[in-house]
Order: structure tokens, then sequence, then C-alpha cells
């Protein structure tokens, strides 16, 4: 079954510091890849997409995401964290005609 | 502005009731899609549609019906036949399959 693991159900990090919200998928072909933001009671926000090319996507507010596809993982990071940036994080995949999203990564970061 | 609109916010029924998710966008948006979303699970996709009167069952739609009668508005009825209906529903819509997607605010429907 296709599918999308992020592997860590919480990620902890001091303000400034760098972060990094793992994802990897498991869908065939060379599906398009995406990374939404949630914040409480709200709907998911588009971060970024990965389509083709460049292996380091720029995407909204400050984050970035980085695409290997040997590993078939597509990471997110942002240089410098902000307390704000504390949110729910979900990765997905395109499988056909519909999304398939991870189990999400709460982000907390600390002042 | 343009957007997706989810109503009611907030949802209460008592078990053995049909009730019905509004979802209604006004992006000009082709496809429209329906999500469920509980803690720890991620999100299921329940139905999706890409052009009005034509729908598709997603991965979870036993208990679950909608329709697409316009472009704008994607309801989604939760029927007595659904075993766990409390959850938080969450619509989208797209410009088409590969695009992303632009999510309303969600209702959390809780049935006692």
């Amino acid at each position: 079954a296709q599918s999308v693991a992020q592997p860590e159900d919480q990620v902890n990090v001091a303000e400034g510091n760098p972060l990094t919200v793992k994802c990897t998928y498991s869908v065939s072909g060379n599906p398009y890849l995406f990374w939404y933001v949630q914040y409480p009671n709200r709907g998911l926000q588009f971060l970024l997409k990965y389509i083709t090319g460049d292996n380091l996507v720029k995407g909204s507010y400050g984050f970035e995401a980085e695409f290997n596809k040997s590993q078939t993982s597509f990471h997110l990071k942002k240089p410098s964290a902000l307390v704000s940036d504390s949110a729910l994080y979900f990765c997905a995949a395109q499988a056909g005609t519909a999304l398939i999203f991870g189990k999400g990564t709460t982000l907390s970061v600390s002042s | 502005d343009g957007g997706i609109t989810q109503s009611p916010k907030y949802l209460f029924r008592k078990e053995g009731q049909n009730v019905t998710l509004s979802c209604e966008q006004n992006l000009n948006h082709d496809a429209m899609y329906w999500y469920r979303q509980d803690p720890g699970q991620g999100l299921r996709l329940i139905y999706y549609s890409q052009i009005v009167n034509d729908f598709q069952k997603g991965d979870i739609a036993e208990g679950y019906s909608v329709s697409r009668e316009k472009k704008e508005s994607f309801p989604l009825t939760v029927t007595s036949a659904q075993k766990n209906p409390t959850a938080f529903y969450l619509c989208a819509s797209s410009i088409d399959g590969g695009s992303p997607l632009h999510f309303g605010n969600g209702t959390r429907l809780t049935v006692t």
C-alpha cells in the first residue's frame, strides 16, 4: 500500500536553532510532494511543493524542504526556528487524483 | 476574499441521526475533497469530486454520502451507518488534481 511516514510525533527545538521535520514516502512513480501546516482548530495551510528539478524547495515563512530520491525522503527544514512556528506539520504525496497524508508531527519551539 | 467556508464550526448530534456538513468555495476550483482528521491518524480521504455531478469514494467512504450539484458546493452527509462519526472534518479544493489544496477551517462533529 502507498503511504507517507512521519517518524516523529513531536519535535522540540529552541528558538533560533535550526529545525528539521522528517518525512519519507512509499508512492509509485514520481509523486508530487507537499508540506502543510495546521494551527489549532483550523484547516491546513500549504507551505511548499516539489514537482521536479532542484532538490531544495523554498516555501512560505522561511521554510524549505530537501528532496532525496534515493532515500524517498522529503524533510522540512528551517534555518532559525521561531516560537510562532509551533504547530502541527503534515507531509503529503500525490497518488493518483488525491493526496496521501502522513500522520503529522507536532513542532514545539521554546523561547 | 476567495476561500472555502465550512459550516457550522461545531455540530452536535444524537446517535442514529444523519447530519449534513456544508462546504462552499468561491475559488472557481474544479476539484473538491472531504477529509476526516482524528488525533494521531493524520487526514483520511472520504470522498472527492473532480467535476460537477461526479464524485469518487476515498479510503473511508462507508457511512458517508456526498453530492456535487454545483461547482461551488460539496456537502457531506454523515449517516447513521457511520460507526465512529465523532471527528474533525475538513473540506478542501484545488484547481486540479496536482495543485495545492486550499482547506476550510473544518467542522468538529460530536455524536453522543
